[in-house]
């Protein structure tokens, strides 16, 4: 069964550097989303694309963190500089191209669990 | 603004007891509400969808737009139940994102 595949698992940074996550959504999922899961909350959207163009990064604090999918499939989302602040799970989900209006199901993958010291 | 509210961190019951986790929301309109779960060490995936109206596990919920709720209900709870359950929403007037709950841990005790 296919799934969405997420890299690294697990980051460990100290606060001022880059960091840089990467995901691989489900084959033929033209809508790919980046969420982030503070502990004891539920996920927030950060960036949604359909296919390669960003449809909603209203949440994506832009001054630090950068998002792209460039040919469309796989995203990488970046962090720089990053802060103590930013420690949390980071989702990635995609889904098929939904109708207007309908929002398709999302298949979410593991998460990166990241850590700023 | 829409927003979902789960009012319990934790809900512990026994095994063979009813089980209703909570949901409420704030959306001017017609969203589609969902419940999403995550058992231990998997995934975060989706258990059912409202506009769906079916049963997913032994799991119904029910939207109740006077009351502005979406609680998801079992009459006998299991242990392979235990998981973190999250309740979202997504509305046409926000380009269909979906917002999240805080969840609830549910714990099915022997």
């Amino acid at each position: 069964e296919a799934e969405v595949a997420q890299s690294p698992r697990y980051k460990i940074t100290e606060k001022s550097q880059a960091v840089a996550f990467w995901c691989d959504p489900i084959s033929g999922h033209a809508t790919l989303y980046w969420y982030r899961q503070i502990l004891g909350q539920g996920p927030e959207l950060l960036v949604q694309f359909q296919d390669e163009s960003v449809v909603d990064d209203s949440q994506l604090p832009k001054d630090r963190f950068s998002a792209e999918r460039l040919k469309g499939v796989d995203s990488t989302l970046k962090i720089q500089p990053a802060e103590l602040g930013d420690s949390a799970m980071y989702l990635c989900a995609s889904s098929l191209l939904g109708l207007a209006g309908y929002q398709e199901t999302q298949y979410f993958g593991p998460g990166t669990r990241l850590l700023v010291l | 603004a829409q927003r979902v509210t789960q009012p319990e961190k934790l809900l512990s019951v026994f095994k063979g007891a009813p089980v209703e986790l909570k949901c409420n929301y704030s959306y001017s309109g017609s969203p589609e509400l969902f419940w999403y779960v995550q058992y231990s060490r998997q995934r975060l995936q989706l258990l059912l969808r409202h506009i769906s109206r079916e049963s997913i596990k032994g799991f119904t919920a029910d939207l109740n737009k006077g009351e502005t709720s979406f609680h998801l209900k079992k009459p006998f709870a299991q242990e392979e139940d235990s998981a973190m359950y999250y309740c979202a929403l997504s509305g046409s007037k926000y380009g269909n994102k979906l917002v999240f709950g805080a969840g609830t841990i549910l714990r099915v005790k022997s």
